[in-house]
């Protein structure tokens, strides 16, 4: 079983629509969480970290829920910009970030 | 500033070819990461360096890979010989300091395809 496991979708929403993608850590040792995010055929850029009390920034809210071992990303009034791969990743401090496989959403008009 | 620059784009030998893989990070980081990432896949970590010290190559094959940083700036990461299973795309990756691993910036990355 992988360290990160996150749902491949794809999820296919139209515009204006509110999506949410949910990722879950088998390691209780990880600290700290992140998105990335992966263009196709680009390069994974940090999004966003993601804290027990929530983050939101802008239509991107992440939650991280330790007892659950549950790692979240909703996208409110989703763009057409934001088709994309969405990495779930997972650190222990001393060790490398591990990437989930990627979530992709496909946004159409 | 001028991002982590790679390179070749893109490369396809034959197996049991060799193949070498550049990378010149951002200017001032000095943690150097090279990840593999298969079609489909995340990114997943060969060799990180601090500097000119390869602090963590558990995941690396050596067998068949080899990584250098030999001034800690820049550094190559090689394949003799290559298999099928090695097409991936190669990326490399740097962040400022250790504490801030989680914010890595990574270069477009180098496509690799074994025939």
């Amino acid at each position: 079983r992988k360290e990160v496991e996150q749902d491949p979708g794809p999820f296919n929403v139209p515009e204006g629509a509110t999506v949410a993608f949910n990722c879950t850590y088998s390691n209780s040792a990880s600290q700290s969480f992140f998105w990335y995010r992966q263009d196709c055929r680009k390069e994974p850029k940090l999004l966003m970290s993601v804290y027990s009390s929530g983050n939101e920034d802008g239509r991107f809210t992440a939650q991280l829920n330790r007892a659950s071992q549950y790692i979240s990303l909703l996208i409110r009034d989703s763009k057409l910009s934001d088709s994309a791969t969405y990495l779930c990743v997972g650190h222990q401090a001393g060790t490398a970030l591990i990437f989930g496989k990627g979530t992709t959403l496909s946004v159409s008009s | 500033e001028a991002g982590v620059v790679q390179s070749p784009r893109y490369k396809i030998i034959e197996k049991k070819q060799p193949v070498a893989f550049w990378c010149n990070p951002i200017s001032g980081h000095n943690t150097l990461y090279w990840y593999r990432q298969n079609l489909g896949q995340g990114p997943e970590l060969l060799i990180r360096y601090e500097n000119e010290e390869a602090v963590d190559d558990s995941q690396l094959p050596k067998d068949r890979f080899s990584a250098e940083r030999l001034k800690g700036v820049d550094s190559t990461l090689k394949i003799q010989p290559a298999e099928l299973g090695d097409s991936a795309v190669y990326l490399c990756a740097s962040s400022r300091r250790p504490g801030e691993i989680y914010e890595q910036y990574f270069g477009p990355g180098t496509r690799l395809t074994v025939t």
